[in-house]
């Protein structure tokens, strides 16, 4: 009984090469939501996505960030063009439909841009 | 001012004493309350959600809310050295995102 699983768990990226963030979600669960935690802050809303569609990207940085749930596969965050502020954890959570209070959450993925 | 506000503490208590976390928000539109636990560099783990106003108890833990007051509380009885962890409340408007506190790190030493 697999929960939500993030890969990778760390990676590190120079200033101006692109991230890719894969998310898979708890067997069932076909809604996906991505978070940003800053150094010190709290987490953040970046954008919630069902089955090849984008539901509310409204806490997604206009440039440089996309996301997609394809049919089949992971759910992606990709970063173009990283610069440090960047730097932070990004947690993936999942829930099934009418449960959006029951978010599970993955181990997230620590990006360091150098 | 933000949407929720959380102490963000350090808390330090020994153990078996009883703690009191608490958050207070602004958007009366909020339905569901959580409160989420995060261990360090750990993804962050759904301990309780709760629907409008109200207590739930889950054994050591009792989340309450009063919407009036637009004020939200986590009590654990017993605490234990295990329990020491960044506690996240975080409130959702139906079927959209959630909204998080910055987190309040709490240490129960033995």
């Amino acid at each position: 009984n697999a929960g939500v699983m993030q890969n990778p768990r760390h990676l590190v990226r120079r200033r101006g090469q692109e991230a890719r963030l894969r998310c898979s979600p708890v067997k069932g669960h076909s809604h996906v939501y991505w978070y940003r935690q800053l150094p010190e802050e709290g987490l953040k809303f970046m954008v919630y996505l069902q089955k090849e569609n984008i539901i509310d990207e409204s806490g997604m940085p206009k440039e440089r960030f996309s996301a997609e749930f394809p049919k089949e596969g992971p759910s992606i965050l990709r970063i173009q063009q990283v610069v440090r502020g960047d730097s932070a954890a990004y947690f993936c959570a999942s829930c099934g439909p009418d449960h959006f209070y029951e978010q599970y959450f993955g181990p997230g993925t620590r990006l360091t841009v150098t | 001012q933000k949407e929720v506000e959380q102490d963000p503490g350090p808390l330090s208590v020994p153990e078996g004493a009883i703690v009191s976390l608490n958050c207070t928000y602004s958007n009366s539109a909020f339905q569901y309350f959580m409160w989420y636990r995060q261990y360090s560099r750990k993804g962050p783990e759904l301990l309780m959600y709760t629907y409008s106003s109200g207590n739930k108890e889950d054994g050591r833990f009792t989340a309450q809310v009063d919407k009036s007051s637009k004020y939200i509380s986590l009590f654990i009885r017993d605490s234990q050295p295990s329990d020491s962890a960044t506690y996240l409340c975080a409130m959702e408007t139906s079927g959209s995102r959630l909204t998080f506190g910055e987190g309040t790190q709490l240490t129960v030493n033995p």
